[in-house]
């Protein structure tokens, strides 16, 4: 069954970028993900769904400082021109016939 | 405009039962998968339960066999029953759609707090 690791906490400046990761463990390589936001108080909210090939499919409204890569079994978030509504948490999640839905722990983005 | 709105949580003591409902609107819940996810305070995101498209339910080892998940096709609305409630259900419950094709999440309700204290 597919796990997935999120570095706890990442932080970044007002107007910069910055990249989140979001790891498949062994064996689940090329499974397809999608990047939730969450931003404080508030419901998550669907950003993407990123394939391992780096394709990726932003939902209605996602701005487009918001792109999706990947790399082997990594799948990253890229946030360009930080702006102060960023600040939140970001969670990817995958799909496995035997667990279905799998979330990864999170990361608490802060813009400085 | 795809709309998913949660309704019945509230405050329940331990062992007792609560029915919660979601209300979609700008799509048919019958033809997609669809999904409850809880976050208890300060957690992170824990998958609960699926209905598929064909009507086959899957739950979390930790909710199977108190938790029941099920739709209503006249209401287009989903519904969680939670039976034998626990301390450690008390969180955040989220209604949410998966995307057609690879069933990840594509659109959440504004979730409903269910407490479970005495």
């Amino acid at each position: 069954q597919p796990v997935l690791t999120q570095s706890s906490s990442a932080s970044a400046s007002l107007g910069s970028s910055v990249k989140l990761t979001c790891t498949l463990s062994s064996g689940h390589s090329s499974y397809i993900i999608a990047w939730h936001q969450q931003q404080p108080g508030k419901a998550p909210r669907y950003l993407m769904k990123l394939e391992g090939s780096g394709s990726y499919n932003k939902g209605s409204g996602v701005p487009d400082r918001f792109s999706g890569s990947s790399s082997g079994a990594d799948r990253y978030l890229t946030i360009s021109n930080l702006q102060s509504e960023d600040e939140a948490d970001y969670y990817c999640e995958t799909w496995d016939s035997s667990t279905h839905e799998v979330f990864g722990g999170g990361t608490k983005l802060t813009v400085l | 405009e795809v709309q998913l709105v949660e309704s019945g949580g509230g405050l329940v003591q331990p062992g007792g039962s609560l029915r919660l409902s979601c209300a979609a609107s700008g799509f048919t819940v019958s033809s997609n998968y669809m999904s409850w996810v809880r976050q208890a305070p300060g957690k992170g995101l824990e998958w609960v339960s699926v209905i598929y498209s064909g009507g086959i339910t899957y739950y979390a080892d930790s909710v199977k066999g108190r938790f029941t998940i099920s739709r209503d096709n006249s209401k287009n609305t989903l519904y969680l029953q939670m039976n034998s409630l626990r301390a450690e259900d008390t969180a955040v419950y989220y209604c949410a759609r998966d995307s057609a094709g690879t069933p990840l999440i594509d659109y959440w309700g504004q979730g409903t707090l269910v407490t479970v204290s005495s």
